[in-house]
């Protein structure tokens, strides 16, 4: 079983380029969310997913845009990527209710420069 | 607002020791609670759960014991193996506006054989 896969793993951006980093779950979860983690910083929340079609803020949406077109995918957007966004993006998924922990993805590591 | 403190690392520790990792929290509500690991280069992990007051989550030799009385929710294991080292997080589900996990800082954790 798969659980949750982000793609790509690595990438290398120029300032001002643009990317879309692709989670997929196979759970059949309703939730589903995008995190970015920096030392020192923890886990912040960009940007989640309560259900197909919908999408909302996080702590930290500035510079990110995201869609949920398909109840099994949650994509996160970088339209003009700055040094500031180098980081780990992590993607999860949970059921509704927030009682069964949330399924993480391995990572994606991306730097800009 | 809700929020997790967790005990600031590294925590280094020889094999077969005794660990405690501790993790205080402020919640409105009956939240629940979280501990996940974080093994080198990977995504976070569910490691254990508590969904309600006294509950008692355990994995792999892991326990954790939802405290209401003292807010807290301490990470412990009998012996440590070096396979261990890892970062640990706690976290606190949150019903404000569509299930939010609030994560911990992250505690790091080193094992030496």
């Amino acid at each position: 079983n798969a659980g949750v896969t982000q793609t790509p793993k690595f990438r290398v951006l120029k300032t001002g380029q643009s990317m879309t980093l692709l989670c997929a779950q196979d759970m059949n979860h309703e939730y589903m969310y995008w995190y970015r983690q920096d030392p020192g910083m923890g886990l912040r929340l960009i940007h989640y997913s309560v259900g197909e079609g919908t999408t909302a803020k996080g702590e930290v949406p500035d510079g990110y845009n995201v869609s949920r077109l398909k109840k099994q995918n949650f994509l996160l957007g970088l339209e003009s990527a700055a040094p500031s966004q180098t980081s780990v993006y992590f993607c999860a998924s949970s059921p509704p209710g927030d009682r069964d922990g949330y399924t993480f993805g391995s990572g994606t590591r991306l730097t800009v420069v | 607002g809700n929020s997790v403190t967790q005990m600031e690392g590294p925590v280094t520790l020889s094999e077969e020791a005794f660990l405690t990792i501790n993790c205080t929290y402020t919640a409105t509500g009956y939240p629940s609670l979280f501990w996940y690991v974080q093994y080198p280069g990977e995504g976070l992990q569910l490691l254990l759960k508590a969904t309600k007051a006294d509950d008692k989550g355990s994995n792999k030799g892991f326990e954790a014991t939802y405290r209401k009385e003292t807010t807290s929710f301490h990470l412990e294991k009998g012996s440590v193996q070096v396979s261990d080292s890892a970062v640990y997080f706690c976290a606190l589900g949150s019903y404000t506006g569509g299930f939010k996990t609030i994560f911990g800082a992250g505690t790091r954790l080193f094992v030496k054989a």
